[in-house]
């Protein structure tokens, strides 16, 4: 029930569609939800976040929603650029301040 | 300036040996964690530490001994090392002690021949 489940393992888009990752839970006690992406070689970095009191978030061309009736939140990603290729990483933070990682997504952007 | 360092940034080691991972933070967080990442497990959290006292241990194995010597450090100590253990670690810290706004360190790339 601690899990996190992400998907697709892989997503290619081409420069300018919306890119869309995945993520479902189980355990309704989970109350934060963080997108951490990494490129290349570098190490994971937050990228955008949501709480439960709302089902949606902006943050410029990144927007996270979250449907908790279903327990799915999910990344878009608007007008998607070659420098957005990376690997995303959702999560969700217990009541044990605990963060369950998804297995990741590893997007490719083509120009 | 990064501002959480690790060191060595790459480290290669033989079956068997024993070897110390480094991490010091220069954010002012109260929390430091360890993180392993390889091609089998994409992000996998080890341990978690507040004010220098253990808060969570999700590794099994004891080969594996973080260190908290000063509050903004926390090493991890591997010994009896293994291929499998080949993977990138990551040390981690946050604001307060739990993990909802994490940076991370660039990680040590650990081969083990």
């Amino acid at each position: 029930q601690q899990q996190v489940r992400q998907s697709p393992q892989s997503l290619t888009v081409w420069e300018g569609e919306t890119a869309i990752l995945n993520c479902s839970y189980e355990d309704s006690t989970f109350d934060y939800f963080p997108w951490y992406h990494q490129f290349p070689g570098e190490s994971p970095a937050l990228l955008i976040a949501i709480r439960p009191v709302s089902n949606k978030k902006e943050d410029g061309r990144f927007t996270i929603f979250f449907n908790k009736r279903e327990k799915k939140f999910s990344l878009h990603i608007a007008d998607s650029q070659p420098g957005d290729s990376a690997t995303y990483f959702c999560a969700a933070s217990n009541s044990n301040y605990q963060l369950i990682w998804g297995s990741g997504t590893k997007l490719i952007i083509k120009p | 300036d990064p501002k959480i360092i690790q060191k060595p940034k790459y480290l290669v080691a033989v079956t068997g040996s024993e070897k110390i991972l480094i991490c010091e933070q220069y954010l002012g967080h109260n929390a430091m964690y360890w993180y392993r990442q390889s091609a089998k497990k994409p992000l996998e959290f080890m341990f978690s530490y507040s004010y220098q006292k253990l808060m969570d241990n999700q590794t099994a194995s004891s080969r594996f001994q973080p260190q908290s010597s000063k509050k903004n450090h926390l090493d991890l100590q591997i010994t009896a090392l293994k291929p499998d253990d080949s993977a990138t670690y990551f040390c981690a810290s946050s604001p307060q002690g739990w993990q909802n706004t994490l940076y991370f360190g660039a990680g040590t790339r650990l081969s083990v021949l």
